[in-house]
C-alpha cells in the first residue's frame, strides 16, 4: 500500500522552460493538496484538487501555474516560463476526505530549481 | 482566513532532556484539527501528533504530547527524553472546514 507518490524528486529547469510535477494519491484517496516550500519557510497551500475538479485554487498565482487531477493518472502541477522565483520544495498530499478527520498524507515532494 | 503562529523560529535542547515548542492559532470554528509535523533533512512530511479540538483530553503518542488550550487557542508539543533523531523542523497546522494551514516552523536541534 504506497504512500503519496511523487515524481521526480529533483527537478533542474532552465528560466523559461515548463515544469511539471506529478503527484499519486494514496490508494483510496480521492483528494489532493499542492502546496509549495520556499526556503526556511512553512508550507504554502496552492491548490485542492478532487477528480476532475478543482476545488479551491486560492493559493495558486494567477499566471504561469495550473494544476489538473483527471480522472485516470496522476494529479499535475504545471508551471509554464519557469523564473528563478518558481525554485522550491513542492509537496503533494491526499486524504481520504475532504474536510474533518485526520491529517493529509505528504509525498516527499520534488524540488524544483530553475537555473 | 485561519493563522497558525509559532513564535520560535529556533530551539535546542539536550540529549534526553525536555523540551516544548509553542504554537497558536486563530480560528473562529468550533469543529477543528490541530497537528504536529515533523520535517527531517530527507524533507519528508511526517505527522507527529493530532488533536481534535472537540476532546479535551490532551493526545499523547509515546515521547511526544501536547498542551491544547481551546480558549487560549494555544497548542504546545511536549518532546520528553529527546533524542538525536528527533532533530528537525516542527510545523503546527490547523484543519477546520478548509484546508490544512501551516505555521513557519521551528527548528530544533539536539545536542549529545
Amino acid at each position: 500500500n504506497a504512500g503519496v507518490m511523487q515524481n521526480p524528486r529533483h527537478l533542474v529547469r532552465r528560466r523559461g522552460q515548463e515544469a511539471r510535477l506529478r503527484c499519486s494519491p494514496m490508494k483510496g484517496h480521492s483528494h489532493v493538496y499542492w502546496y509549495r516550500q520556499l526556503p526556511e519557510e512553512g508550507l504554502k497551500f496552492m491548490v485542492y484538487l478532487q477528480k476532475e475538479n478543482i476545488i479551491d485554487e486560492s493559493g495558486m498565482p494567477k499566471e504561469r501555474f495550473s494544476a489538473e487531477f483527471p480522472k485516470e493518472g496522476p494529479s499535475i502541477l504545471r508551471i509554464q516560463q519557469v523564473v528563478r522565483g518558481d525554485s522550491a520544495a513542492y509537496f503533494c498530499a491526499s486524504s481520504a476526505t475532504g474536510q474533518g478527520l485526520g491529517g493529509y498524507t505528504f509525498g516527499s515532494g520534488t524540488r524544483l530549481t530553475v537555473v | 482566513a485561519q493563522t497558525v503562529t509559532q513564535s520560535q523560529p529556533e530551539m535546542s535542547v539536550q540529549e534526553a532532556e525536555t523540551v516544548t515548542l509553542s504554537c497558536t492559532y486563530d480560528t473562529s470554528e468550533s469543529d477543528y484539527y490541530l497537528f504536529w509535523y515533523k520535517q527531517p533533512p530527507s524533507r519528508q512530511m511526517i505527522l507527529v501528533i493530532r488533536q481534535e479540538a472537540y476532546k479535551q483530553q490532551n493526545a499523547t503518542e509515546n515521547r511526544f504530547s501536547v498542551n491544547f488550550q481551546k480558549a487560549a487557542k494555544s497548542f504546545s508539543l511536549k518532546i520528553s527524553d529527546s533524542q538525536l533523531g528527533d532533530a528537525a523542523m516542527y510545523f503546527c497546522a490547523y484543519r477546520g472546514s478548509e484546508k490544512l494551514v501551516f505555521g513557519k516552523g521551528t527548528k530544533l536541534t539536539v545536542n549529545p
